[in-house]
């Protein structure tokens, strides 16, 4: 079964609404969530990494008042993309990790900016 | 720089054969670690198959087998006896040690399995 569980797995919205994606570790404590953006047949480029408690660390080329990432607890992360344009439309997928087993990736999040 | 390569784009395979799939690496690291993932069309992430730096035999998980070169930083997948159901993008990743775990992805092969 899933063990981590990504919310929603559709969103489709209009322009300059806010969206907010949830990644949780279902029967872990996840200390680390790492968030990918992948655009359609291309491969899944790293957005940020999510550290429990402290702040998300963003990759070079991503904006972190856009994507805003909250990781509140061990097992819960989400990723909030602030005032969407249709330029974020994208396939946002998460992951996490324990102390010890390899990165588990939740479904994914169809995300569509109308 | 291109840490992760897979130079093959997409792959027909039949039915019962195996496949491997190519991948190299770049890495100064000691110790790191390589994995590959399965991606149907559907958009999950599933595991399949890990491989440490350190680990002397090469991994296998049922039909998948990593072929782990290090000399030549290469992890290629096997698949053995291919089923419809291995038609996906498979992606090959790599862990650094001061990465905190996160991975770098390689660009992907599609593999279309045909009867």
């Amino acid at each position: 079964g899933a063990v981590v569980s990504q919310h929603p797995s559709r969103v489709i919205c209009k322009s300059g609404t806010s969206v907010k994606i949830e990644c949780r570790s279902l029967d872990f404590q996840a200390t680390t969530m790492f968030w990918y953006r992948q655009f359609p047949k291309q491969s899944l480029m790293l957005m940020a990494t999510s550290n429990e408690g402290s702040k998300a660390t963003y990759e070079q080329g991503v904006e972190k008042d856009k994507f805003l990432i909250n990781h509140a607890s061990l097992t819960l992360s989400t990723l909030t993309v602030t005032s969407a344009h249709p330029e974020d439309s994208s396939f946002y997928i998460c992951s996490a990790k324990g102390q010890t087993q390899p990165q588990h990736f939740g479904d994914g999040t169809r995300l569509s900016i109308l | 720089a291109q840490k992760i390569t897979q130079t093959q784009p997409g792959m027909f395979v039949q039915e019962k054969e195996a496949v491997t799939l190519d991948c190299t690496y770049d890495t100064s690291d000691q110790s790191y670690g390589l994995f590959w993932y399965k991606q149907p069309s559907s958009g999950e992430m599933i595991f399949l198959i890990y491989q440490g730096s350190y680990d002397e035999q090469n991994a296998t998980e049922g039909r998948y087998s990593l072929n782990f070169q290090k000399a030549r930083k290469s992890a290629n997948l096997v698949i053995s006896a291919s089923q419809l159901g291995d038609s996906a993008m498979y992606f090959c990743a790599m862990r650094e040690t001061d990465s905190w775990g996160k991975l770098q992805f390689g660009a992907g092969t599609q593999v279309v399995v045909t009867p």
